[in-house]
């Protein structure tokens, strides 16, 4: 069964530091998403992409976040100068267009 | 814009009891409703979806969740819980389908005792 796949599964960083999240969506979906999940909190929606561009984006989504699809397979999230309230579970999903998303493992971010 | 409120954070049940996760959402427009499930140290699980059609849905672990319109809810049940049914449970609302984002509650976590 195809499935979202991310690494690393855990990134510590230093505060300050950029990092890259990366995912693999499932080969024929067409929206990817980036969703966080804070230690205790409620999973919050990041951003949406589609059509090699952003379709939506939260207000969490600073210019401290950006997103891309360098390749046809890879979607990338990367945060510039991470801050200690950056620290939680990062997913990534994706989707076709009739509803119901497919969810990623996470990556756990450390912010040090 | 949309919500989503599970006023239970936490459930416990005996094996083999019968469970009600609750949901409730409020929206302007038309909604899509999901349950996912997050295992101990895993990601989330699409459960089931309700996107139209017959308001009881099913998933093939045996929940099922109903849309019931008038009173804005989407409760999960399962009429016989076991030790493998421990997990986190998250309801979401979408405004549409593909491009639309999920609003997520935050999560019933449901605990199975033998």
């Amino acid at each position: 069964e195809p499935e979202v796949t991310q690494t690393p599964s855990h990134q510590v960083t230093q505060m300050g530091q950029e990092v890259i999240l990366r995912c693999v969506p499932i080969s024929n979906h067409l929206y990817f998403y980036w969703y966080r999940q804070i230690l205790g909190q409620k999973v919050e929606f990041l951003v949406s992409f589609y059509n090699n561009e952003i379709s939506e984006k939260s207000e969490i989504f600073d210019d401290q976040f950006s997103v891309e699809r360098p390749d046809g397979s890879n979607f990338t999230l990367k945060i510039r100068s991470t801050k200690l309230e950056d620290s939680a579970m990062y997913f990534c999903a994706s989707s076709t267009a009739t509803g119901g998303l497919f969810f990623g493992p996470g990556t756990r971010l450390t912010v040090l | 814009a949309q919500s989503v409120t599970q006023l239970d954070s936490q459930v416990p049940v005996f094996e083999e009891a019968p469970v009600e996760l609750r949901c409730n959402y409020s929206s302007s427009v038309s909604v899509y409703l999901f349950w996912y499930v997050q295992y101990p140290n895993q990601g989330l699980q699409l459960l089931l979806k309700y996107l139209s059609g017959s308001t009881l849905v099913e998933s093939i672990n045996g929940f099922e969740a109903e849309f019931n319109k008038s009173q804005t809810s989407f409760h999960l049940r399962k009429p016989s819980v076991h030790i493998s049914d421990t997990a986190e449970y998250f309801c979401a609302v979408s405004k549409g389908s593909g491009n639309t984002p999920l609003v997520f509650g935050k999560g019933t976590r449901l605990s199975v005792i033998a």
